[in-house]
């Protein structure tokens, strides 16, 4: 199976600020990869698909670069609703894995 | 709009069984792939299983190969799980997600399994 692995683990960081999480894959996915945002006892929301490609209805604060082994989310400027877990995922397979969460923390 | 609920989760001994169900609405259900994922309480996300819209091509993780059904009714729109065998470690939101391609682009809001004595 594919291994993805998240950077850091936990962010703190302030409102305003600019933050960016990375995500590698243990081999090639190309640009299969989404980002998704969840919130404590809700479902994940989908961010970003194919790597950089925003979903309908999410701030342009949100983006996502990378190909191949190696991909960022940045968020621009940090706002009190995005104080949230953060995961990437590869779907290159129908054995879909997960990141293993980022935790964005107030600072 | 696109509506997944989940129900059937509950409290389940070691090596007891449990069917999950997931009633889709607000989209042509028998033409999605769809797919069960997991999050054990304050872990991350797993994939547990995949169905093709036909249910011609199933695909399960290791973790549950051999313990878990995944299946369908495209007349009824719904989404099934059957899990047998169940451990400790099956403890879990069970989510049904849908597949927009190959990407989970909806989920339901989860339903809890707890496995213990």
């Amino acid at each position: 199976d594919i291994q993805m692995s998240q950077s850091p683990s936990t962010l703190s960081a302030s409102v305003g600020d600019r933050v960016t999480i990375t995500c590698r894959a243990s081999q090639s996915i190309s640009s299969w990869l989404a980002w998704y945002q969840q919130k404590p006892g809700k479902a994940p929301k989908l961010l970003i698909y194919k790597a950089s490609s925003l979903e309908s209805g999410v701030p342009s604060r949100f983006s996502g670069s990378g190909s191949g082994t190696k991909f960022t989310l940045t968020i621009s400027s940090l706002q009190p609703d995005d104080f949230a877990t953060y995961y990437c995922q590869q779907y290159n397979s129908y054995r879909y894995t997960f990141g293993q969460g980022t935790k964005l923390e107030i600072k | 709009e696109v509506q997944l609920v989940e129900s059937g989760g509950g409290l389940v001994q070691p090596g007891g069984s449990l069917r999950l169900s997931c009633a889709a609405s607000g989209f042509t259900f028998s033409t999605y792939s769809m797919n069960w994922v997991r999050q054990a309480p304050g872990k991350g996300l797993e994939w547990v299983s995949y169905i093709s819209s036909s249910s011609s091509t199933i695909y399960y993780a290791d973790s549950v190969q051999g313990r878990f059904t995944i299946s369908r009714d495209n007349v009824k729109n719904s989404l099934f799980l059957q899990m047998n065998s169940l451990r400790d470690e099956d403890t879990a939101v069970y989510y049904c997600a849908r597949l927009g391609g190959y990407l989970i682009d909806y989920w339901g809001q989860g339903t809890l399994v707890t496995v213990s004595s």
